[in-house]
């Protein structure tokens, strides 16, 4: 089975810009994650979604980031307009939707990088 | 509130010898999951293991093996006979019975092993 897709892998733009990453997690999977890693801040969990519905978005930086899953299948990042301190690697990740919490897998990571 | 701790920043082998990697956790929920993820200097994030809090058994898989203590609430990886391709940076992470399957992640230690 193909794991969790992201695309694209690299991205560089300039500031204003708007950036938009997308995500296909693993089928049959229900919860899907955004993470963003940097080296000051760590791992950070932006936003997730259980069956397409956002559950937490505590992690949103401010409104220039937005989350959609409009289907199962697929899900974007959204930041408009992007600005340098947005430079991270940003990592989505799927896990099945069980009783409890099960193990998430994460994509390649989209590293973005805003000048 | 829930939290991850991972101590050790860095640390440094000669192959060959053993390192354990620490990892402590905070919650007050009696039903939880532990998790330890792998990210070589490749970037992505590798799932190792995961372990729920009515299993402290310990665990081997090759060269890896992992101590679950909840007298102590700790979760330490040990790998044994360290390699060159061990070199990575090792997360912890917590994840609850009730919170959906947001995970808690520690702030990553980074292994070099030095040939």
């Amino acid at each position: 089975d193909a794991g969790v897709i992201q695309s694209p892998r690299h991205e560089v733009t300039e500031m204003g810009q708007e950036v938009t990453l997308r995500c296909k997690p693993i089928s049959g999977h229900n919860s899907l994650f955004w993470y963003r890693q940097t080296m000051m801040r760590g791992l950070e969990l932006l936003i997730y979604f259980n069956n397409n519905v956002p559950i937490d978005d505590s992690g949103m930086p401010e409104d220039r980031f937005s989350a959609k899953m409009p289907n199962a299948s697929f899900s974007t990042l959204k930041i408009q307009p992007s600005e340098p301190r947005d430079s991270a690697v940003y990592f989505c990740a799927s896990s099945p939707l069980r009783l409890g919490p099960d193990t998430q897998y994460f994509g390649p990571g989209t590293r973005l990088t805003v000048l | 509130a829930q939290k991850v701790t991972q101590a050790q920043t860095e640390i440094s082998v000669v192959e060959k010898e053993d390192v354990t990697l620490d990892c402590v956790y905070e919650t007050r929920d009696t039903t939880y999951y532990l998790f330890w993820y792998k990210q070589p200097p490749s970037g992505e994030l590798v799932f190792l293991i995961r372990r729920n809090s009515f299993d402290e058994q310990n665990e081997i898989s090759g060269r890896y093996s992992w101590n679950f203590q909840k007298s102590t609430s700790s979760f330490n990886f040990t790998i044994t006979a360290s390699q060159v391709v061990d070199s990575a940076v090792y997360f912890c992470a917590l994840s609850l019975r009730y919170t959906g399957n947001q995970f808690y992640f520690g702030t990553g230690t980074s292994l070099t092993v030095i040939p």
